[in-house]
C-alpha cells in the first residue's frame, strides 16, 4: 500500500490552462504539505494543513490554491499557468507538524508547462 | 531567518567513506533529518536525531550533531554505488521541514 500517492506522476501542459494535482495519504496523519522543487532541486514549501485548515502559505502566488476536502486529501489547484510553474511538487504528511519520524513524502508530480 | 546550507557535490570511491556536512540556523529545532533522493524518486527519511543527541548511529549510518555550532554531519560508512544520489539535510520548523540545498554524491569505482 502506497502511504502517500499523488496523480498524476507527470503533466505537459500549455501555459495559460488550469490543472490540479491530488495527494492521498493513508497514514492517519493529521497534518499534510505541498512542497516545490525547482530545476536546481532546491525544496521549499508551500502549503502546510493541519486537520483541513490552512496552517502555512509561504507567499505562493494566488494563482495556487489548496483544498483539504478531509484529513486525508490534500489536493493542488494552479489556475493560468506559467513558464515558471515547471518544477517537482512532492506532497507529503506527518503527525502534528513534526516528529521523530519526519514526514512521508510522495513520489512527486513532475509538471511541465511548455 | 531560515537557513539550512550544504556543499552541493561531493565524489567518493567505492569502498570509501562519505561524510556530507550541514549547517542549520534555528537552535530550537527539536529535531534535524536527513533524506535521501535518487533520481527521477521522491525523498527517502534516511534518519534522524533528536536535538539532545549528540551522536547517531544506524548500521553504515552514523550523524553527528553539535549543537553549538549548529552542525550537523552524515558519514556513510563503506560507500556503495547504490548510495550515489542527493542528501538533503532538514531542519523542523514550525509545522514545516527546512531543506539545503541538497550534496549530490557521486561514488565512482
Amino acid at each position: 500500500d502506497t502511504a502517500v500517492s499523488q496523480t498524476p506522476k507527470y503533466l505537459v501542459t500549455q501555459m495559460g490552462n488550469d490543472k490540479s494535482i491530488k495527494c492521498e495519504q493513508n497514514l492517519g496523519h493529521d497534518t499534510m504539505y505541498w512542497y516545490k522543487q525547482d530545476s536546481k532541486k532546491f525544496l521549499k514549501i508551500m502549503f502546510s494543513y493541519n486537520n483541513k485548515e490552512l496552517i502555512i502559505n509561504e507567499t505562493v502566488p494566488n494563482r495556487f490554491s489548496p483544498k483539504s476536502p478531509d484529513k486525508a486529501h490534500l489536493n493542488l489547484h494552479i489556475n493560468s499557468l506559467e513558464l515558471g510553474d515547471s518544477a517537482v511538487y512532492f506532497c507529503a504528511s506527518s503527525r502534528q507538524g513534526q516528529g521523530a519520524y519526519g514526514y512521508t513524502f510522495g513520489s512527486g508530480t513532475r509538471l511541465t508547462v511548455v | 531567518g531560515e537557513d539550512v546550507e550544504q556543499s552541493l557535490f561531493l565524489s567518493v570511491r567505492e569502498g570509501d567513506s562519505s561524510v556530507i556536512n550541514c549547517t542549520y540556523t534555528d537552535s530550537s529545532s527539536t529535531y534535524l533529518y536527513w533524506y535521501k533522493q535518487e533520481p527521477g524518486a521522491g525523498l527517502q527519511l534516511l534518519t534522524y536525531i533528536f536535538s539532545n543527541m549528540d551522536m547517531k548511529q544506524d548500521q553504515r549510518l552514523t550523524v553527528l550533531l553539535n549543537k553549538k555550532d549548529k552542525h550537523l554531519s552524515l558519514r556513510i560508512a563503506d560507500t556503495q554505488t547504490g548510495d550515489s544520489a542527493i542528501y538533503f539535510c532538514a531542519e523542523s520548523g514550525y509545522n514545516k521541514l527546512i531543506f539545503g540545498a541538497g550534496t549530490r554524491l557521486a561514488v565512482h569505482p
